[in-house]
């Protein structure tokens, strides 16, 4: 079974402060990890997937397979960073026939002026 | 390009009636997928579509749930005897292909109430 644990529902930081948002997984096999950001009022969208090894607006993750993490950082949180954040973990299944992304339950990012 | 869109954006049903949630998927994407955002729960899987066939159900909370896809395009997810439960954000997303790797693009979801 796939799953994927975001242990803070809330985070909130002040503005040019470091942010980490965390993130675990459980995954039997070699997973594909992504960030989907939903702004407010606005759709879910993709921030970054570890396959591509990005930094997109500031943030970055490094999978680390020792300690099945995944965690997103910002040296320096801004407030339009406001937003929820979920993990995601795409893995095959079904002896390779199916796949699907399991998401964890998010963690609302609040950045104070 | 024109992204996902989603139809109603939102819809209030008594209990016990049927509603249908449509979905139009990027042009030419040919995976297609349903999930559920609930408050406290995050966002739940339900039914992908690989062209018009389903390959995994598994996520459908019960036989009540059911959706089909034509045309490898538009897909309809339909809830049957509706119960207050059922209320929640409906999601759907399309991607390019089936591929673990492939990026999801989102709709903006169809808030169902059930009264």
């Amino acid at each position: 079974a796939q799953r994927v644990t975001q242990p803070e529902k809330l985070l909130s930081v002040f503005k040019g402060a470091p942010v980490e948002l965390k993130c675990n997984y459980s995954y039997s096999g070699s997973p594909e990890l992504f960030w989907y950001v939903q702004y407010s009022r606005q759709r879910l969208q993709l921030l970054l997937r570890h396959i591509s090894r990005e930094s997109i607006k500031g943030f970055t993750a490094d999978l680390n397979k020792g300690e099945t993490s995944f965690h997103l950082k910002k040296p320096f949180a801004q407030e339009e960073d406001s937003a929820m954040y979920y993990c995601a973990l795409s893995g095959m299944y079904s002896g390779g026939s199916n796949y699907k992304l399991t998401f964890g339950k998010g963690t609302l990012l609040t950045v104070n002026p | 390009g024109a992204g996902v869109s989603q139809s109603p954006s939102n819809k209030v049903t008594e209990k016990g009636k049927d509603v249908e949630l449509r979905c139009d998927p990027i042009s030419g994407h040919t995976a297609l997928y349903w999930y559920r955002q609930s408050l406290g729960q995050g966002l739940e899987f339900l039914i992908y579509f690989q062209g018009n066939s389903a390959p995994d159900k598994s996520g459908l909370p019960s036989d009540r749930f059911s959706a089909e896809r034509t045309g490898g395009s538009v897909s309809t997810l339909t809830i049957q005897r509706t119960q207050q439960e059922d209320s929640a954000v409906y999601l759907c997303a399309s991607s390019f292909r089936d591929r673990p790797q492939e990026t999801q693009y989102f709709g903006p979801g169809t808030r169902l109430l059930v009264l």
